[in-house]
């Protein structure tokens, strides 16, 4: 079974540019989340999706960051304009149901950002 | 908020050793988990462990819900065992699963 898919794997970009990625969650899992993860910390949830209902985007910075997951199933996360203190890794996990409901959390790779 | 606090940051053993890692946290715990993120930024889920003791081969965890933390034990360590060991926990009142900073963990052959 495959796992988390998460593109692009590495990204440099200058400020003020935009970029997107991309997330292929785990077959049949209904909870996608995006988080970050600034070098040396732990991940920091961004936001949580239930199906294609965001349910969490209480630590999305909304006037740069904006996520949307079609049809429930794989998801994007844009930054537009980027910044220098965006360079982080970006995190895609999801898992089964509500972890609440002792369901496990998958995660991806990571798109590694690093802004110049 | 959840806050999770683990000990030590920073460890160094050599090959063969045992270690004990800790995990505090403030509420009271509905999902506490155990993760493992290798030196290439992969995280991979451990344990799912609200409360009890569970092994997985060299490694075990044993969460006290009543005290309010998990320990993380690796006997035998080997340098594949390196990298950046989380806990994370969510409440009950949501499924914000919180992290702590973690512990890096380095074996040295």
């Amino acid at each position: 079974e495959a796992g988390v898919v998460q593109s692009p794997r590495y990204k440099i970009i200058e400020k003020k540019q935009p970029v997107a990625f991309w997330c292929n969650p785990i077959s049949g899992h209904n909870t996608l989340y995006w988080y970050r993860q600034n070098l040396g910390q732990g991940p920091e949830l961004l936001i949580r999706y239930e199906n294609e209902e965001a349910v969490d985007d209480s630590q999305l910075p909304k006037d740069r960051f904006s996520a949307e997951r079609l049809k429930g199933v794989d998801s994007t996360l844009k930054i537009q304009p980027a910044e220098l203190g965006d360079s982080a890794v970006y995190l895609c996990a999801s898992s089964l149901d509500q972890t609440s409901s002792g369901n496990t959390i998958y995660f991806g790779e990571g798109s590694w950002l690093t802004v110049v | 908020g959840i806050q999770v606090e683990q000990s030590p940051p920073d460890l160094i053993l050599q090959e063969g050793a045992n270690s004990t890692l800790r995990c505090n946290f403030s509420d009271s715990v509905n999902n506490l988990q155990w993760f493992h993120q290798n030196p290439w930024g992969q995280l991979i889920n451990l344990f799912y462990i609200p409360s009890g003791t569970k092994q997985n081969g060299r490694l075990s965890a044993t969460t006290v819900a009543t005290e309010r933390y998990s320990l993380l034990y690796i006997s035998s360590s080997q340098t594949t065992d390196s990298g950046v060991y989380f806990c994370a926990q969510d409440g009950n009142r949501d499924d914000k699963i919180i992290f702590g900073k973690g512990t890096r963990l380095h074996i040295l052959p």
